[in-house]
């Protein structure tokens, strides 16, 4: 169990740009979250995928978002066009059905 | 709507003591809770659950009680160790959910030595 990987740590950006967020999960784990949290909130749901199939969005993902999982493996998170209010720590979940989530270390992301 | 509370932002407590730290939930259909534990510039990290047909779990120095008629649980930690300062977040999922997990805020517990 290498745990869930997110890659890069850190990103600084400028606004109106786009970025680009990997999450590899553990390896056998079928499900796979995105969250975000920005300071001194918890982490918010952002979207889920069981295998291949996104099932489910949030309303905070609004259109500049997109999230895949090609083969049911890793993941991306897309966010086109960034905006300030996009600042925040991304985090990656998996969990193998209904067990507890296992959270990566996080993208924080600035928007300058 | 913030639909589970932590309403204590932080605690300190003396190495050795009991900590306790509360959270409330308002959204009935919630059935499974959940606390993680975060240490700086790491991920959550799960800590311990427990089911609504449940009133009490417990796991080594960590116990979790659920009172669901007050929508309200706690984690308690005895003795606390120094280690355990961290960000504690409750979180709370409908089962039907896609397992989605609803966080609180989160409490920064303190253990001084």
């Amino acid at each position: 169990d290498t745990g869930v990987s997110q890659d890069p740590r850190h990103k600084i950006t400028k606004r109106g740009q786009n970025v680009t967020f990997r999450c590899d999960p553990i390896s056998e784990h079928n499900r796979l979250y995105w969250y975000r949290q920005t300071l001194g909130q918890g982490p918010e749901f952002l979207t889920y995928f069981q295998n291949e199939a996104q099932l489910e969005k949030s309303r905070l993902l609004s259109d500049r978002f997109s999230a895949e999982r090609p083969k049911g493996s890793f993941s991306t998170l897309e966010i086109q066009r960034t905006e300030q209010g996009d600042s925040a720590m991304y985090l990656c979940a998996s969990s193998l059905n209904n067990s507890p989530l296992h959270f990566g270390n996080g993208t924080r992301l600035t928007v300058t | 709507d913030q639909q589970v509370k932590q309403n204590s932002p932080s605690l300190s407590v003396q190495e050795g003591r009991i900590s306790i730290l509360n959270c409330d939930y308002t959204n009935s259909m919630f059935d499974y809770f959940l606390w993680y534990k975060k240490y700086p510039a790491e991920g959550p990290t799960f800590l311990i659950s427990i089911s609504s047909i449940k009133d009490k779990n417990e796991d080594g120095r960590f116990t979790v009680f659920l009172n669901k008629s007050a929508k309200h649980l706690s984690l308690h930690i005895v003795p606390s160790q120094p280690g355990d300062s961290a960000v504690y977040f409750c979180a709370a999922i409908s089962t039907g959910s896609n397992y989605k997990l609803t966080f609180g805020k989160g409490t920064l517990l303190t253990v001084n030595p």
